[in-house]
């Protein structure tokens, strides 16, 4: 079936370091690929989003690029902030018959020390 | 434009005792979810309507959870009898009916069945 598996977490990095958050899925069809964020005490909050393979997604100076071929979109952020520490979660749409179903990966929690 | 708007935030029950929670969608949007977020995992969509009939509730417990949409605007979803294992976040989440689909999350309703 379709599924996302996300990197494990939690992860904790320093002010200004390079963040990579690895997402890989499983799908049948053709999905949208979508990263969404969730601060504390917050409801989800979209991201970024692709649509098609080679798309790029970016927001806030976050980025992922959809790959087809790896079965990828991970995310990316050259300088992180402490207000960047929240959970990310890496998730897939398919459309059937009407459906438009989010499949959701596990979620990874990050921490950003001053 | 107001969000998703979701009551109460907060809810603590018994087994065996019975709970409903609200959702109102962002105006305008045909399209409701709710999803179910257990602590440590993603969200799983329960069910989706489209405006007031039901497109997907292949993931709903229906011997023991039931939702509606009246009227194609609010939604209700209720659990009787609840389990220890309903504990969890319960997501509500809405789109619009045509492109690009963006689902947009409420703030949650947290659940503790004791």
């Amino acid at each position: 079936g379709d599924s996302v598996t996300q990197m494990e977490g939690p992860v904790t990095l320093s002010e200004e370091a390079f963040l990579t958050i690895n997402c890989t899925y499983t799908a049948t069809g053709y999905p949208s690929l979508f990263w969404y964020v969730q601060y504390p005490g917050e409801g989800l909050q979209l991201l970024l989003k692709a649509t098609k393979a080679d798309d790029k997604g970016s927001n806030k100076g976050f980025e992922a690029t959809y790959r087809k071929e790896t079965t990828s979109f991970h995310l990316e952020k050259g300088s992180v902030q402490v207000s960047d520490s929240a959970v990310y979660f890496c998730a897939l749409k398919l459309s059937h018959q009407g459906a438009q179903k989010l499949v959701f990966g596990q979620g990874t929690r990050l921490t950003i020390n001053p | 434009e107001a969000g998703v708007a979701q009551s109460p935030r907060y809810k603590i029950i018994e087994k065996r005792q019975s709970v409903a929670f609200w959702c109102n969608p962002i105006s305008g949007h045909a399209t409701l979810y709710w999803y179910q977020q257990i602590l440590g995992q993603g969200p799983k969509l329960l069910i989706q309507f489209q405006n007031n009939g039901v497109v997907d509730d292949s993931q709903l417990p229906k011997d023991r959870f039931s939702a509606e949409r009246l009227k194609g605007v609010d939604s209700t979803l209720k659990i009787q009898p609840a389990k220890l294992e309903d504990s969890a976040v319960y997501l509500c989440a809405s789109s619009s009916l045509g492109p690009p689909e963006t689902q947009y999350f409420g703030p949650g309703t947290r659940l503790l069945v004791l």
